[in-house]
């Protein structure tokens, strides 16, 4: 596709449920971010991978929350036992390399509602 | 904790005004300062960026004022139009690291 596509792009559900969230970077780009937007916030970094594996997942606020990438192109954000506190929109964002001079591309984001 | 403090969180131009924004940082090892700009329902776009060796960059009519001393940096956009309207997200990087860390943002709506 010609950008960072996300789904769904709204998800609501229920206190103590299990959603997944799903990102298809820019093809051909091997790093792929997480991120978490909360209102009225900007973006707090969650997690990154480098190809398959996750490099850095030291932004995942505790370990109801995990993220994989198995094939290195598609990615899924996974959420347990999720809590009121876990809306918010989630972001995702690939760039060719990893790096500074690599521009981050974002997608529409995931809004999630945990009522 | 909060690598990059942001002002104003909002404002309101005319149409042919002048918005400015700011954002602060303290660790010097940052060496890159992206601005991007996100409307409802999207995703941030980067907007502009600057590295620390120049201490302005224009495009269009968007700049970028950088002081090194001060650890400021600002988006000034030029001639304000009604479709500039929207959050705008000040962040900063270190050049061998991934990890951006915005700041708060800043929603400018641009009166016709």
């Amino acid at each position: 596709g010609a950008g960072v596509s996300q789904t769904p792009s709204n998800k609501v559900t229920e206190k103590g449920k299990y959603v997944e969230l799903r990102c298809d970077p820019i093809s051909g780009h091997t790093a792929l971010y997480w991120y978490r937007q909360s209102l009225g916030q900007g973006p707090e970094f969650l997690i990154y991978f480098q190809g398959t594996g996750a490099a850095d997942d030291s932004g995942l606020p505790n370990d109801r929350f995990f993220a994989v990438r198995p094939e290195g192109s598609v990615s899924t954000l996974k959420i347990q036992r999720t809590e009121r506190g876990d809306s918010a929109m989630y972001l995702c964002a690939s760039s060719l390399l990893a790096g500074g001079n690599n521009e981050q591309f974002f997608g529409p984001g995931t809004r999630l509602t945990v009522l | 904790q909060q690598q990059v403090k942001q002002s104003p969180q909002s404002l309101i131009v005319q149409k042919g005004g002048i918005s400015i924004i700011n954002c602060a940082y303290e660790n010097t090892a940052f060496d890159y300062f992206p601005w991007y700009q996100q409307f409802p329902g999207k995703g941030p776009a980067l907007l502009i960026a600057i590295r620390p060796d120049v201490s302005e960059k224009k495009e269009g009519r968007f700049t970028i004022s950088f002081n090194k001393s001060a650890k400021q940096f600002s988006l000034h956009i030029m001639d304000s139009q009604p479709g500039d309207s929207a959050t705008y997200f000040c962040a900063v990087l270190r050049s061998n690291d991934y990890k951006l860390s915005f700041g708060a943002g800043t929603t400018v709506t641009v009166r016709a």
